[in-house]
């Protein structure tokens, strides 16, 4: 079955640590991944896509075909990273279950 | 402003009601989507819409029903089939092609009273 996992529910790391939400994928073809940001009390809104290869806030995600993966990272976790993310292909299939990530001071 | 729209806010209903969520998008866009989301099972997909007049289900799309009569509007109906119908709505749309993410609205919060 084609379908994107995340998983980990819960992720906590502290300020200046680095982090890495993990997102696996399971379909075949050249898969068009996304990942996703909500913030306390806002919208879903758009972080990353793999086919531009950019960074945005400080994180980057790799499409890694050989391990089915597209993972997250961030070198410098702030505190205002803190939101649940969600990894998820383009079109006409369900998200994953999303990561909760906290940053402490 | 461009942007895509959901009301309302907050919805309640009763049980054996059918209600209506609202979505709207002024972005041009070809895609619309509804999307369930529930605590600990992440978003999953009701019907989407790739342009006017035709939608496909998507993969809980028993108890609801959807129209695409315009290209800017996209309604979701849950309907009194919808055995659990109590959760948290996300409407969103895109632009066909490769690379193009999704827009999401500020979702709908039905309660079944």
């Amino acid at each position: 079955a084609q379908r994107v996992t995340q998983p980990e529910k819960l992720l906590s790391v502290f300020k200046g640590a680095p982090v890495e939400l993990k997102c696996n994928y399971s379909y075949s073809g050249s898969p068009e991944l996304f990942w996703y940001v909500q913030y306390s009390r806002q919208r879903l809104q758009l972080l990353l896509r793999h086919i531009s290869r950019e960074s945005i806030k400080g994180f980057t995600a790799d499409l890694n075909k050989g391990e089915t993966s597209f993972h997250l990272k961030k070198p410098f976790a702030q505190e205002e990273d803190s939101a649940m993310y969600y990894c998820a292909p383009h079109g006409k299939l369900t998200f994953g279950q999303g990561t909760i990530l906290t940053v402490h001071p | 402003d461009g942007g895509i729209t959901q009301s309302p806010k907050y919805l309640f209903r009763k049980e054996g009601q059918n209600v209506t969520l609202s979505c709207e998008q002024n972005l041009n866009h070809d895609a619309m989507y509804w999307y369930r989301q529930d605590p600990g099972q992440g978003l999953r997909l009701i019907y989407y819409s790739q342009i006017v007049n035709d939608f496909q289900k998507g993969d809980i799309a028993e108890g609801y029903s959807v129209s695409r009569e315009k290209k800017e509007s996209f309604p979701l109906t849950v309907t009194s089939a919808q055995k659990n119908p109590t959760a948290f709505y996300l409407c969103a749309s895109s632009m066909q092609g490769a690379g193009y993410g999704y827009t999401f609205g500020s979702g709908t919060r039905l309660t079944v009273v």
